[in-house]
């Protein structure tokens, strides 16, 4: 069966620290993968996603950024977090036909920045 | 552009009693419909789904939803809640229209179940 990781589950970091958070897929191949951001009270905010190995797109401009190094890791990263990127972070995957089929989440990393 | 709107922040139900949330989405073809829910500090869990057919869908863990064209909603019911469903509750919009890579969520209904 398919499974998903996604650590840390908790990460406090200052201002200005760099950000590596991982998420790998088990299971399955030529996963989509997808990052989202949960804010309290706004929902999911899909950030970026990856149909292959090197592809990224992003959906919105901000200070955060990602990579798909291999066929089952999603990496997302920053040089420098800021207050507002703190949240709680959801990595995700779906088959090649897209979210339109299901989309299956990882458990989350709540992210403080302070 | 496609939205969600989840017009219920918080309900509170007691156990056994039935359930409703409300979700009504804005998107200008026929949508692919979802919910899903999340407990405390998990990933979302996907209770069912709309891509077409029968406008009553029966999904996971005794829920089921009702998509109304004419009301723009897709409203999802449970008969008699546990209170192991305390949990937040997404609807969400995918395009039908050419991207499969994005779903747009609702804010979230958070749902009490009270002994």
């Amino acid at each position: 069966s398919q499974t998903i990781h996604q650590w840390p589950a908790t990460l406090v970091q200052p201002v200005g620290s760099p950000l590596s958070l991982e998420c790998t897929v088990e299971g399955t191949s030529n996963p989509n993968l997808y990052w989202y951001r949960q804010a309290a009270g706004r929902g999911l905010q899909l950030l970026f996603y990856s149909v292959g190995i090197g592809q990224i797109s992003s959906e919105v401009p901000q200070n955060l950024s990602a990579s798909r190094p291999q066929d089952r890791q999603f990496i997302l990263s920053s040089k420098k977090l800021l207050l507002s990127d703190s949240g709680f972070y959801l990595c995700a995957w779906s088959g090649r036909a897209g979210v339109n089929t299901e989309a299956f989440f990882g458990q989350g990393t709540r992210l403080t920045v302070v | 552009a496609q939205s969600v709107t989840q017009p219920d922040i918080h309900i509170t139900v007691s156990e056994g009693a039935s359930l409703e949330l409300r979700c009504n989405y804005s998107y200008g073809a026929t949508p692919y419909l979802f919910w899903y829910v999340q407990s405390p500090g998990q990933g979302l869990q996907l209770l069912l789904k709309y891509f077409s057919g029968d406008t009553l869908v029966q999904g996971i863990k005794g829920f089921e939803a009702e998509f109304k064209r004419s009301q723009s909603s897709f409203n999802l019911r449970k008969p008699s809640v546990h209170w192991s469903d305390a949990a937040e509750y997404f609807c969400a919009v995918g395009d039908s229209g050419g991207s499969n890579y994005k779903l747009t969520f609702g804010k979230g209904t958070l749902l009490t179940v009270n002994p």
